[in-house]
């Protein structure tokens, strides 16, 4: 089955400054990337997400790259807030169904 | 539109005993899945549902995990003889077909 690997397990940046989290994944038949964002004690919720038709995508602030040769794929913020500080998960499925998920990254960004 | 909802938001149990935990999906969403969170790790894949029958249940850890969705909507993971290592948090999520994923708050079980 899926096994996904995140890391790193902890990241601290100054405010302003970026955070890259990366992420492999082992099965090729995966199709689906998303990233959620989870703060204590709260739901995860969706930031982005990525299919392997594309190799990467933007939204304001955060991009994920994909690179499917290598199998792995990249969560990138930009000019971080100290409100993006949360743990960030990382997950691949095939079409959505079977989601796997990283262990997490716990983001922390200083003011 | 209300999002997912789980119930009971907390639950603890003694060691032995059977529990119930319920999830309501979106309205209209098709597909739900149930996960186990345990500290500091991700969400752990357990089953998922699309409309009343288990797609997918190979994540369920042993033969004491049992979940049903009898009408297509609402959905039960029961877990009988619990143990202390069936502590977790235990997330739902629904989704319209194949889309995105979105989670409800969870239940926090907790096996004294």
């Amino acid at each position: 089955g899926e096994n996904v690997e995140q890391h790193p397990s902890t990241l601290s940046v100054q405010e302003g400054d970026s955070a890259v989290i990366k992420c492999t994944y082992s099965d090729s038949a995966s199709n689906y990337f998303p990233w959620y964002k989870q703060e204590l004690g709260k739901r995860p919720q969706l930031i982005i997400d990525i299919r392997s038709n594309v190799g990467e995508k933007k939204d304001q602030r955060i991009a994920v790259t994909l690179n499917k040769t290598a199998k792995h794929f990249s969560l990138h913020i930009t000019e971080t807030q100290p409100e993006d500080s949360a743990v960030y998960f990382c997950a691949a499925s095939r079409n959505n169904n079977d989601m796997r998920f990283g262990a997490g990254t716990r983001l922390t960004v200083k003011p | 539109g209300a999002g997912v909802s789980q119930t009971p938001s907390n639950k603890v149990t003694e060691k032995g005993k059977y529990v119930e935990l319920r999830c309501d999906p979106i309205s209209g969403h098709t597909a739900l899945y149930w996960y186990r969170q345990s500290l500091g790790q991700g969400p752990e894949f357990l089953i998922y549902f699309q409309g009343t029958g288990a797609a997918d249940d190979s994540g369920l850890p042993n033969d004491r995990f049992f979940a049903v969705r009898p009408e297509g909507s609402v959905s039960t993971l029961k877990i009988q003889r619990t143990e202390r290592g069936d502590s977790a948090v235990y997330l739902c999520a629904s989704s319209r077909g194949a889309g995105i994923q979105f989670f409800g708050p969870g239940t926090r079980l907790t096996v004294l």
